[in-house]
C-alpha cells in the first residue's frame, strides 16, 4: 500500500551507540522531514530533504546526521546516542515543499539509557 | 519564531462549539493545522495562505488573520472523534521559510 513507514517503531539503546531510524514513502513525494516531539515542545524540525541527495538543517539538527541517496528513503542518524535524544520521531513527506500538506509515518519511540 | 498556541487545553460536552487560536509575531505566509490523537501521528487538516481566506471541512474551518498574524481554528458542534491535540505550524513570509508548530492544544470531548 501507499504510504510513508517508519522503523522501528520502538527501539531503547545506552547512551554513545549509533542508532539509524528508517524512513520510506512510496508517493515519491520530493520533500522529506524528520521531527522530534517531546512534551511541551510540540513538533521540531531536525533536518529536512528536497530531493535525493539534498538535504539541510531545520530547528534541532545538532548530534544527527541524515542522508538520501534515493527518494523514497531519508534514514536518520543518531552518531553517538546521548539521553536528551529520548523522544517520539516522526518522519514526514510532503509533494513539494513547506506549503503543501505534511504525510506522517507512525514514528518510531526511542528510549535512551 | 514559534507559534504560540492558546488555549492550552480544552474540556467540551459533545455538541458544544470550540475555537483554538494560533498568533505569530512575524508576518505570514501560511498557517496549517494538523491534529494529532494519543499514540497517533499528526494528521493533515487543512492550509491556510496569504489572502485571509477562511477554509472548512464539515464542522471544522479555520481563518486567517494576516494583518494580525493570526489564524483561529472553529470546531463547531464537537463530536467524541474531535478529542486529540490540535497543532498549529506557521510559515513565515520570506525565502527559505520552514514549517515551525505550536506546542499544541489538547482539546478533549466528553459525553
Amino acid at each position: 500500500d501507499a504510504g510513508i513507514t517508519q522503523s522501528p517503531r520502538y527501539k531503547i539503546t545506552e547512551t554513545g551507540r549509533q542508532v539509524t531510524l528508517m524512513c520510506h514513502q512510496t508517493w515519491s513525494h520530493s520533500y522529506m522531514f524528520w521531527y522530534r516531539q517531546d512534551l511541551g515542545h510540540g513538533l521540531r524540525l531536525i533536518y529536512y530533504s528536497a530531493a535525493a541527495d539534498i538535504t539541510d538543517k531545520g530547528e534541532v539538527p545538532d548530534g544527527y546526521v541524515v542522508s538520501r541517496s534515493k527518494t523514497e528513503n531519508f534514514p536518520l542518524t543518531l552518531e553517538s546516542a546521548t539521553r536528551s535524544q529520548t523522544s517520539v520521531y516522526f518522519c514526514a513527506s510532503s509533494e513539494s515543499g513547506f506549503n503543501q500538506p505534511q504525510h506522517f509515518g507512525d514514528g518510531t519511540r526511542l528510549s535512551i539509557l | 519564531q514559534q507559534p504560540v498556541q492558546s488555549p492550552q487545553a480544552v474540556i467540551l460536552r459533545e455538541g458544544e462549539d470550540a475555537v483554538i487560536n494560533c498568533s505569530s509575531s512575524k508576518a505570514l505566509y501560511s498557517v496549517h493545522w494538523y491534529r494529532q490523537k494519543h499514540g497517533e501521528a499528526p494528521v493533515f487538516l487543512m492550509i491556510l495562505l496569504k489572502g485571509g481566506e477562511q477554509k472548512g471541512h464539515e464542522k471544522i474551518s479555520a481563518s486567517f488573520n494576516e494583518k494580525k498574524q493570526q489564524s483561529s481554528l472553529y470546531l463547531t458542534a464537537s463530536q467524541l472523534s474531535y478529542s486529540g491535540t490540535y497543532f498549529c505550524g506557521t510559515v513565515i513570509t520570506g525565502t527559505a521559510s520552514k514549517l515551525t508548530f505550536g506546542t499544541g492544544t489538547r482539546l478533549q470531548v466528553t459525553l
